[in-house]
């Protein structure tokens, strides 16, 4: 596609729920990152996949985190038994070649925990 | 530990306006400087990116500064409209090659007519 796609762009769950957030990052593009952005706070890094290579999953903040890239493309981050700290704007971004400037965001799902 | 300190943390300008944001950064090595946009809903927008070697960077009414040395980055925005509210991020990068960025927290950016 044209930019980086993400779904929902609005999850409301309750706690101890699990979740799928779902990035489609630009067609090409070898690298795929994930990011948190909690109020008022600056964008946290959670994990980063290039190509076939493991991914940098140093971000994740707890085991109740992961991710995964399916066949280079589409990627989901997972939560699960979600927590109120949880809620926070999940967002997805994509480049190529890695590390390269040319960084696109895709607009983020924002999760609320209830 | 790597940082990126933004000021001020929120602004509010006359349409028409000037105004000028700064972005501090302890990032070592350092690779390159973004000052991104952010509405409100929406994921980050780059405007300006800068390597170590230059000092300025214009996109439209928004002109972005680096000075290397004292570590410190500014966006001017001049002439400003209704449509520039937003927050604007300012990111650097650390390495050559290196994925993971250092986000500053932003800076809300409110014109009013």
């Amino acid at each position: 596609g044209a930019g980086v796609s993400q779904s929902p762009s609005n999850k409301v769950t309750e706690k101890g729920k699990d979740v799928e957030l779902r990035c489609d990052p630009i067609s090409g593009h070898t690298a795929l990152y994930w990011y948190r952005q909690s109020l008022g706070q600056g964008l946290e890094f959670l994990i980063y996949f290039q190509g076939n290579s493991a991914p940098d999953k140093s971000g994740l903040p707890s085991d109740r985190f992961s991710a995964e890239r399916t066949g280079g493309s589409v990627s989901t981050l997972t939560i699960q038994r979600t927590q109120q700290e949880d809620s926070a704007v999940y967002l997805c971004a994509s480049s190529s070649p890695p590390g390269t400037p040319g960084y696109t965001f895709g607009s983020g799902t924002r999760l609320t925990v209830v | 530990k790597n940082q990126v300190e933004q000021s001020p943390q929120s602004l509010i300008i006359l349409e028409g306006k000037n105004c000028t944001l700064q972005c501090n950064y302890t990032v070592s090595p350092f690779s390159n400087l973004r000052w991104y946009k952010q509405d409100t809903g929406r994921g980050p927008v780059s405007l300006t990116i800068m390597t170590f070697s230059e000092n300025t960077k214009s996109n439209g009414r928004y002109t972005a500064t680096l000075d290397a040395d004292t570590k410190q980055s500014s966006l001017h925005i001049t002439a400003s409209q209704l449509s520039d509210s937003a927050s604007y991020i300012c990111v650097v990068s650390g390495g050559a090659g290196s994925y993971q960025l250092t986000f500053g927290k932003g800076t809300k950016l409110s014109v009013i007519p």
